[in-house]
């Protein structure tokens, strides 16, 4: 079974200042698929950055940035110039790619906060 | 696209009751999943389909959760009979294709006292 770690449960950031959010997932497989959504107040999941295990880029969305090391299992989030609008839990997602049996495993999430 | 919608957004009811969650998909997008999410547990896949069919039940905790898709427009998540255990946020997710984007709704809160 595949399994998804994030071992910060809460963290801090000063508004403007960069943060980095840990992951790390099991697997014995080489086709896979990491995420991050993004849990605001409002309740609604929002995918934030996808990264295919194949692409060794790593994967950017404006202020968000993965650093993705295969080798490691280890899938972070790095938030550039940090908001008051990214305050919310964000959950790290793992899935391997197997057709119609496709589904994604979360992590606990960590619950962020952008000090003003 | 109105996006996934759910129904009720919030509901609190007795243990014992019948509870009824629905959700309307995206038009189009294939697979539908039911997650429930608990500070505990945090996020767990209950059940998904494609194309209306259940295809992985797993998740499903006891024979007390039932899920149906009759069409492509409407899936129900039913509890009966309900436990205060089965407080949770419970949310319809979809997918289109096999690596797409998970889109989810709003959640439905539910409270079983």
């Amino acid at each position: 079974a595949q399994t998804v770690t994030q071992s910060q449960p809460e963290m801090s950031v000063q508004e403007a200042e960069t943060v980095t959010l840990s992951c790390t997932y099991d697997t014995s497989e080489n086709n896979y698929y990491l995420f991050w959504y993004k849990q605001p107040p409002s309740r609604q999941m929002i995918l934030v950055i996808r990264q295919e295990a194949y692409k060794q880029q790593n994967a950017t969305e404006n202020r968000f940035s993965v650093n993705f090391q295969k080798a490691a299992k280890s899938f972070s989030l790095k938030i550039s110039d940090s908001q008051l609008g990214d305050t919310a839990m964000y959950f790290c997602a793992f899935m391997i790619y197997t057709g119609a049996n496709s589904k994604l495993t979360f992590g606990k999430g960590i619950t962020l906060s952008v000090r003003p | 696209d109105a996006g996934v919608i759910q129904s009720p957004r919030h509901e609190v009811t007795e243990m014992g009751q019948e509870v009824t969650l629905r959700c309307k998909p995206i038009s189009g997008h294939d697979y539908l999943f039911w997650y429930r999410q608990t500070m505990m547990r945090g996020l767990e896949l209950l059940i998904y389909f494609n194309n209306n069919v259940p295809i992985d039940d797993s998740g499903m905790p006891e024979d007390r959760f039932s899920a149906k898709m009759p069409n492509a427009s409407f899936s129900t998540l039913k509890i009966q009979p309900s436990e205060p255990r089965d407080s949770a946020v419970y949310f319809c997710a979809n997918r289109k294709g096999d690596t797409g984007e998970l889109f989810f709704g709003e959640g439905s809160r539910l409270t079983v006292l």
